[in-house]
């Protein structure tokens, strides 16, 4: 696509709910990263992949989160047994191999939980 | 482990008037890229600039410059002729250049809110 594309925009969840948060990358973008961005805090690196594997999951907090991405494209991340302080923007960004020039950033998913 | 320091949580300027907003950051390395994005309301991270460490000139695009200081460790935006659309978050961002592979993530800052006033 034209540019990265995450789904849904907004979510809001019952605290103890599984969401799953969509990121479709840039046609031919190799790598893909996740990142979180908490109220008042700058960007938190989660996961990143390179085609279908990922080689530094060392950023996801806790075992509730997860991630995969298929067919080197679309990526999903998933948290389980939500929590209130899971709330946050999550971005998702992808690049060519060589990330020199910097990422290419969706608009994010607000997760909301209550 | 690299650390990006934004010191000014928020900043103003009016209307064609010009702005600077510091980072700082701490590495050992000496081949990395440092970036500029700028968050609008809309969430969308947007690169406004980027410096690679082993070039001495500051990198110029348009309005926005960067004060490049390697021994300092210091990555300064300026901001020049400040529009109301230039209100956004801005984010210093850090990027090792070991082994030039994507997989080295963007280390960022927490960011400076800039207001635009007319």
């Amino acid at each position: 696509g034209a540019g990265v594309s995450q789904s849904p925009s907004n979510k809001v969840t019952e605290k103890g709910k599984d969401v799953e948060l969509r990121c479709d990358p840039i046609s031919g973008h190799t790598a893909l990263y996740w990142y979180r961005q908490s109220l008042g805090q700058g960007l938190e690196f989660l996961i990143y992949f390179q085609g279908n594997s990922a080689p530094d999951k060392s950023g996801l907090p806790s075992d509730r989160f997860s991630a995969e991405r298929t067919g080197g494209s679309v990526s999903t991340l998933t948290i389980q047994r939500t929590q209130q302080e899971d709330s946050a923007v999550y971005l998702c960004a992808s690049s060519i191999r060589q990330a020199n020039y910097g990422y290419t950033f969706g608009s994010g998913t607000r997760l909301t939980v209550v | 482990a690299q650390t990006v320091t934004q010191s000014q949580p928020e900043m103003s300027v009016q209307e064609a008037e010009t702005v600077t907003l510091s980072c700082t950051y701490d590495t050992s390395e000496s081949d990395y890229y440092l970036f500029w994005y700028k968050q609008p309301p809309s969430r969308q991270m947007i690169l406004v600039i980027r410096q690679e460490a082993y070039k001495q000139q500051n990198a110029t695009e348009n309005r926005f410059s960067v004060n490049f200081q390697k021994a300092a460790k210091s990555f300064s935006l300026k901001i020049s002729d400040s529009q109301l659309g230039d209100a956004a978050m801005y984010f210093c961002a850090y990027r090792s250049g070991i082994g030039n592979q994507a997989g080295t993530a963007l280390i960022f800052g927490k960011g400076t809110t800039l207001s635009v006033s007319s």
